[in-house]
């Protein structure tokens, strides 16, 4: 299986700041990586699939970069409903793993 | 519109079984996997597997064989994730979600509680 981490596991930020995410693999993956957001009590949503393409009606302050072990996940200017938990998923190889998440709250 | 919509919450003794639902609507069922994702409470996410909706066939990971099973009725347009001998760590929202890959259409969760 792929291992991924995630760094920061927490970042605490502000509204307007430009924040970034990294996840790295174990393996490469090419560019089968996506972003997903989560809310308390919320199923995630998709923000980013293929590294780098925007989801349909999601925010153009996000975006992603990277390809093969190494990708960020770049919030250029954090509003107020960004605040939320952030996981990488590669789709490379079985099994579909997650990354462990980074919670971006308020500084 | 695309809608994957689960049974609701279950309260269950240890050694039980249960059997959570995802009807999805908006699409053609059979042309799209669908996907068993768990997140037991505090933690992350945890891909359990997936389903061929087409022909039925499934996949699953690592730590989710044996005690876990996926199913279709494709005649309703529902997947199911079915567990039995139901422990305590099983205690987790799962959902249900769509795609081989990247899911941008997620069921709202079900909460499975495992308790005596």
């Amino acid at each position: 299986a792929i291992w991924m981490t995630q760094s920061p596991s927490l970042l605490s930020a502000s509204t307007g700041d430009r924040v970034t995410i990294s996840c790295r693999m174990s393996q490469g993956i090419s560019s089968y990586l996506a972003w997903y957001q989560q809310k308390p009590g919320k199923a995630p949503e998709l923000l980013i699939y293929a590294a780098s393409t925007l989801q349909s009606g999601v925010p153009s302050r996000f975006s992603g970069s990277g390809s093969g072990t190494d990708f960020t996940l770049t919030i250029s200017c954090l509003q107020s409903e960004d605040f939320a938990t952030y996981y990488c998923q590669q789709y490379y190889s079985f099994p579909f793993t997650f990354g462990p998440g980074t919670k971006v709250d308020i500084k | 519109q695309v809608q994957l919509v689960q049974s609701g919450s279950e309260l269950k003794k240890p050694g039980a079984s249960v059997k959570v639902s995802c009807k999805a609507s908006g699409y053609t069922f059979t042309s799209y996997a669908m996907n068993w994702v768990r997140q037991a409470p505090g933690q992350g996410l945890e891909w359990m597997g997936w389903i061929n909706t087409n022909t039925g066939n499934p996949t699953y990971a690592q730590g989710f064989t044996g005690r876990f099973v996926f199913s279709l009725d494709t005649s309703v347009s529902t997947a199911y994730l079915q567990i039995s001998s139901l422990k305590a760590e099983d205690t987790a929202v799962y959902y249900c979600a769509r795609d081989a890959g990247a899911t941008g259409y997620w069921g709202q969760g079900t909460l499975v509680t495992v308790s005596s």
